[in-house]
């Protein structure tokens, strides 16, 4: 079945040691989104890209980075994870969301929850 | 930009009981989703609904876009459908989902 991947479920790091969190999908969809939600509160987008175009939301720390080799991975990097960093982190694809239509529906993977000690 | 409001913002729900969550919104929008969150915080896709009315087993969806609402009717509810249901929506202005704060629902044995 076509889907998004996300990879650890559960990652456990220390205050300021760099992260990485990984999201792979099988849906060919152009644009990969990362969001961040913290307990008890509605999804955050951080920033997406729509095939190689990197879009930042104007909110975003600047620890926050994001990398897309290739159409299939899009990486989260925190560079210096804070005890305000603890989240979920949410992955999701769709294809085209300039469009009407279901092209712009997007799927969620099942998300990373991220501890900093 | 746009505002999305869910109400009621918590329900508590007996086993078989029937139940009506309700999205509003302030502008005209190209995508409304509705999804579950399970208790592992994976967001289920339960409606792709910008307009009309969908249904899917004990779930059905109805978006009157000229009236911006929708509405998810969940029947014979079971405590499998407990999590919380988020509301979502895009504009045509830019790609980014703008969520609702979400309903809370317990469905109690």
């Amino acid at each position: 079945d076509a889907m998004v991947i996300q990879n650890p479920r559960y990652q456990v790091t220390q205050f300021g040691k760099p992260v990485t969190l990984s999201c792979s999908q099988t849906l060919n969809h152009n644009v990969m989104y990362w969001y961040q939600q913290k307990s008890s509160q509605a999804p955050k987008l951080l920033f997406h890209y729509y095939d190689k175009d990197f879009n930042n939301e104007a909110d975003t720390p600047d620890n926050f980075q994001s990398r897309r080799p290739n159409t299939s991975f899009c990486f989260l990097d925190i560079r210096s994870p804070g005890l305000g960093d603890a989240a979920m982190y949410l992955c999701a694809t769709s294809r085209d969301p300039g469009t009407s239509g279901g092209a712009n529906e997007q799927f969620f993977g099942p998300g990373t929850r991220l501890t900093v000690l | 930009g746009i505002q999305v409001e869910q109400s009621p913002p918590d329900l508590i729900l007996q086993e078989g009981a029937n139940s009506t969550l309700r999205c509003n919104f302030s502008d005209s929008v190209n995508n409304l989703q509705w999804f579950h969150q399970n208790p592992w915080g994976q967001l289920i896709n339960l409606f792709y609904i910008p307009s009309g009315t969908k249904q899917n087993g004990r779930l059905s969806a109805t978006t009157v876009a000229t009236e911006r609402y929708s509405l998810l009717y969940i029947s014979s509810s079971q405590t499998t459908d407990s999590g919380v249901y988020f509301c979502a929506v895009l504009t045509g202005a830019n790609s980014k989902l703008t969520f609702g704060k979400g309903i809370t629902l317990s469905v109690r044995p």
